[in-house]
């Protein structure tokens, strides 16, 4: 069966300052792989996702996101965040676009 | 409207009350999904419908049953249920078969069982 693992339950980061939000996934075939983020008292909005192609892949908010089979990973990435990033990040695996399986979650905290 | 919109926002009931939660998507799609997200707990997939018919239930207890008369509107029937059923439920939909096919969330519904 897929699973998802974020390792990193909170993270805390300067605004200004680059990031990383690690996810690992398990699963037999190549996945298709998401990251969405959800900020408070909302629901999921889709940053980005990968089906096949080029991996690395670029979304919306100035966030990109890099497969790498070999590690079974797909972390995201910003290079510079802003104080409107924290929120709460998902990432998700399918061996379909329907049935996902979601990590646990890393919530981002932005100093400022 | 647009998007997935979702009502009520906030529900509060007891053990022995039945209540409906309500999903309509705006996006012209046609399947639509019910999720439920608790505390500490990765989101969980709970019903899948494509075309108005369910094509996935991920073992869930007979308490939540699930109603999709058109492929705009998605219900989610409830009744007796526990404590620890209180948590978000999420209802996305997507245009299903499509490439590059991307679940839409709606902003979800907040139960409390007491």
């Amino acid at each position: 069966a897929q699973s998802v693992t974020q390792p990193d339950i909170h993270i805390t980061v300067s605004e200004g300052a680059s990031l990383e939000l690690r996810c690992n996934y398990s699963y037999g075939a190549t996945p298709y792989l998401f990251w969405y983020v959800q900020s408070p008292g909302q629901g999921l909005q889709l940053l980005l996702k990968y089906f096949s192609g080029d991996t690395l892949v670029q979304g919306i908010k100035g966030f990109e996101a890099e497969f790498k089979r070999s590690q079974s990973s797909f972390n995201l990435r910003k290079p510079s965040v802003h104080w409107s990033d924290a929120a709460e990040y998902f990432c998700a695996v399918g061996e379909g676009a329907q049935k996902l399986v979601f990590g646990q979650g890393t919530r981002l905290t932005i100093n400022p | 409207e647009t998007g997935v919109t979702q009502t009520p926002r906030h529900l509060v009931m007891g053990m022995t009350n039945k209540k409906s939660l309500k999903c309509e998507q705006h996006l012209g799609h046609n399947a639509m999904y019910w999720y439920k997200q608790s505390a500490k707990k990765p989101l969980e997939l709970m019903f899948v419908y494509n075309f108005k018919e369910q094509t996935e239930n991920n073992s869930v207890p007979s308490r939540f049953s699930p109603e999709c008369p058109n492929s705009s509107h998605l219900f989610l029937h409830l009744h007796t249920l526990q404590p620890e059923d209180s948590a978000l439920y999420l209802c996305a939909s997507s245009q299903a078969n499509d490439w590059g096919e991307t679940q839409y969330f709606g902003p979800g519904t907040r139960l409390l069982v007491l």
